[in-house]
């Protein structure tokens, strides 16, 4: 298995531009995680989807920030318009069932927003 | 609320010697905890768990942790260092049944020859 796989790898855009992420979830994995990691506030998590359905989205920071998993082998994370603070390295994970199973994280987008 | 608390931000150790990476946490609840290892430019990848079994669990690499309630610690040892381990660790608790991950602050694990 190739792991989860993200895209892209290295993201620099200008502040008000929208930005999209991209992540495809390991094979057979039921449940889809985004986090974000800065400095400041380390690893956070975002959004939490178990079978396509956004289950807590309690730690997406204000409106401007937006999740869908339209289905069980793609999700996306965009952020419109982005803005200079939200510059990070923005993980996907996944894993099948809860938390006693391990989260298998993929290699992070790092988004620098000028 | 639970929370995780990495005492050293930074340890740096010569290879061949023992590594221990120290960690408390605080919970409410049964905790499931967990140790992470990130190297550069690349995803966490899960090093060892504990999820209420024997104390003392053992991962890959050569690394293991033992879980001391009396203490609230789950210190990460290792008894030799090889260059390879360098990278940043991170300890992490959830609460029982819980798909949420408390990632500690890290610790950056600096090996030297």
């Amino acid at each position: 298995d190739a792991g989860v796989i993200q895209s892209p790898r290295h993201e620099v855009t200008e502040m008000g531009q929208e930005v999209t992420l991209r992540c495809k979830p390991i094979s057979g994995h039921n449940s889809l995680f985004w986090y974000r990691q800065t400095m400041m506030r380390g690893l956070e998590l975002l959004i939490y989807f178990n079978n396509n359905v956004p289950i807590d989205d309690s730690g997406m920071p204000e409106d401007r920030f937006s999740a869908k998993m339209p289905n069980a082998s793609f999700s996306t994370l965009k952020i419109q318009p982005s803005e200079p603070r939200d510059s990070a390295v923005y993980f996907c994970a996944s894993s099948f069932g809860g938390a006693y199973n391990e989260q298998f994280f993929g290699p992070g987008t790092r988004l620098t927003v000028l | 609320a639970q929370s995780v608390t990495q005492l050293d931000s930074h340890v740096s150790v010569s290879e061949g010697t023992p590594v221990l990476l120290r960690c408390n946490y605080s919970s409410s609840y049964s905790p499931s905890l967990f140790w992470y290892v990130q190297h550069p430019n690349k995803g966490l990848q899960l090093l060892l768990k504990y999820t209420s079994a024997a104390t003392l669990v053992k991962g890959i690499n050569g690394f293991e942790a033992e879980f001391k309630k009396s203490e609230t610690s789950f210190h990460l040892t290792k008894p030799s260092a090889h260059m390879s381990d360098a990278a940043e660790y991170f300890c992490v608790v959830s609460e029982d049944s819980s798909y949420k991950l408390i990632f500690g602050s890290g610790t950056r694990l600096l090996v030297r020859p």
